[in-house]
């Protein structure tokens, strides 16, 4: 694998079902990210990682539960969704933590669908 | 936080004409990239361009950070050009940070 993947590409679940959506990033980066594309909306950041600490939550809702074990995975664990929640989830990564930050390079994508 | 304008939103042209593409931020900036996003989702990096020029074949990018804008050049368009372009500019200190994006300018080339 190379890159940066995502899974799973496609999911459907219901208001109280459970799920996570996995990233992996092959590039040797230290930072990740998670972004949320809304139909009516522009691309939207949700959450960033740098050396797996968190250090930047845009105000999403406690129903989003991001978890990064390493600097190499990035998880977004779901629950008791709403069907305005639906949506395309990216995860992108970057190598930070130096002067200038540099290129992000964006994963496929999981789309969301909550009934 | 920043605020980034495209335009315009919507571009149809036919095949073998040329475009330009505008991106205008309300910051100083020092990370400014263009996307291009295929139907299926994926963000395909076109340029890394906190600013000054880059070529890369038939597409170009300029920056002009003190006047707070970056233009996507794409020259004798291609069917497979059709899309949406999206530009994403941040403002980091040292450390990661997230990008915000303009809405996109959909193009569509036509045959």
């Amino acid at each position: 694998e190379t890159g940066v993947t995502q899974t799973p590409r496609h999911l459907v679940m219901g208001m109280t079902n459970k799920k996570s959506l996995k990233c992996e990033q092959h590039l040797g980066h230290n930072a990740m990210y998670w972004y949320k594309q809304s139909a009516k909306k522009p691309l939207e950041l949700m959450f960033v990682y740098n050396f797996k600490e968190q250090t930047e939550n845009n105000s999403v809702p406690s129903r989003f539960s991001p978890e990064c074990p390493n600097s190499s995975h990035l998880f977004l664990h779901l629950h008791t969704l709403q069907p305005e929640d639906s949506a395309l989830y990216l995860c992108a990564s970057s190598q930070d933590g130096l002067a200038d930050p540099d290129t992000q390079y964006f994963g496929p994508g999981t789309r969301l669908t909550v009934l | 936080g920043i605020q980034v304008e495209q335009s315009p939103p919507d571009l149809i042209l036919q095949e073998g004409a040329n475009s330009t593409l505008r991106c205008n931020f309300s910051d100083s900036v020092n990370n400014l990239q263009w996307f291009h996003q295929n139907p299926w989702g994926q963000l395909i990096n076109l340029f890394y361009i906190p600013s000054g020029t880059k070529q890369n074949g038939r597409l170009s990018a300029t920056t002009v950070a003190t006047e707070r804008y970056s233009l996507l050049y794409i020259s004798s368009s291609q069917t497979t050009d059709s899309g949406v372009y999206f530009c994403a500019v941040s403002y980091s200190g040292g450390g990661a940070d997230g990008l915000t994006f303009g809405k996109g300018t959909h193009l569509i080339i036509q045959p």
